[in-house]
């Protein structure tokens, strides 16, 4: 599986949006882009995926460059709720399909 | 709702006295996996099923075993806990191939193993 790269840290004020960027620069053509949240502790979120094309849904938007090696996820109007971890997983679509691997994410801290 | 639960939630113990962490989901899914998080060292997947009486392990299997007797249910068994399996857990269930599997996680069990 290829790896990623994300900052560590970012913030946020809150209700302008938040874009964290993710680098894959070593995916594959079957890889899938994931990204997750975790909420202090909580069981991680599922917020979007996407392949190449961009996707948006309601609580998100991911961005992919056209040569797929970067990707970047938009929150449109961040709330304080979003402080999070956020983190980019790219995934390959066979054998152990369910297997996530996590990184260390980026913090997102939504500031008021 | 759809959910995945897990019990207990929080857990002491000490060192050699087996546990059972359960953890159960409402969705019909095929695959469930349980993972371990640590502190510098991110979610690592300790053991998976793809379905009924189908399992195999994950990156960090050892001193855990599992059994996946219904769909539902993926019990994870700690024979003899050792400290440094004090963790925070997290179950997780997903459909499997389907080209929006999302992901979910349960609430977590922290685990202390003195």
């Amino acid at each position: 599986d290829a790896k990623t790269t994300q900052p560590p840290s970012m913030d946020c004020a809150e209700g302008r949006a938040a874009n964290l960027p993710c680098n894959h620069s070593t995916i594959s053509g079957n890889e899938y882009v994931y990204w997750y949240r975790q909420i202090h502790s909580q069981g991680p979120q599922y917020i979007i995926h996407g392949l190449k094309n961009n996707e948006t849904n309601e609580m998100a938007s991911l961005i992919i460059t056209e040569d797929r090696k970067s990707s970047t996820l938009i929150l449109p109007h961040a709330t304080l709720r979003d402080t999070a971890v956020y983190y980019c997983i790219v995934r390959v679509r066979s054998g152990n399909t369910g297997k996530l691997i996590f990184g260390q994410g980026t913090t997102l801290q939504v500031k008021p | 709702e759809a959910q995945v639960t897990q019990n207990p939630r929080y857990l002491i113990t000490v060192t050699g006295k087996k546990l059972t962490v359960t953890c159960s989901q409402n969705m019909n899914h095929e695959y469930m996996s349980w993972y371990r998080q640590d502190p510098g060292l991110g979610l690592r997947q300790i053991y998976y099923s793809m379905n009924v009486e189908v399992t195999d392990k994950g990156d960090v299997p050892e001193g855990y075993k599992v059994s996946r007797k219904e769909k539902r249910n993926f019990p994870l068994i700690l024979e003899s806990p050792s400290p440094n399996q004090t963790s925070l857990y997290f179950c997780a269930s997903s459909r499997l191939q389907t080209s929006t599997d999302t992901q979910y996680f349960g609430p977590g069990t922290r685990l202390t193993v003195l």
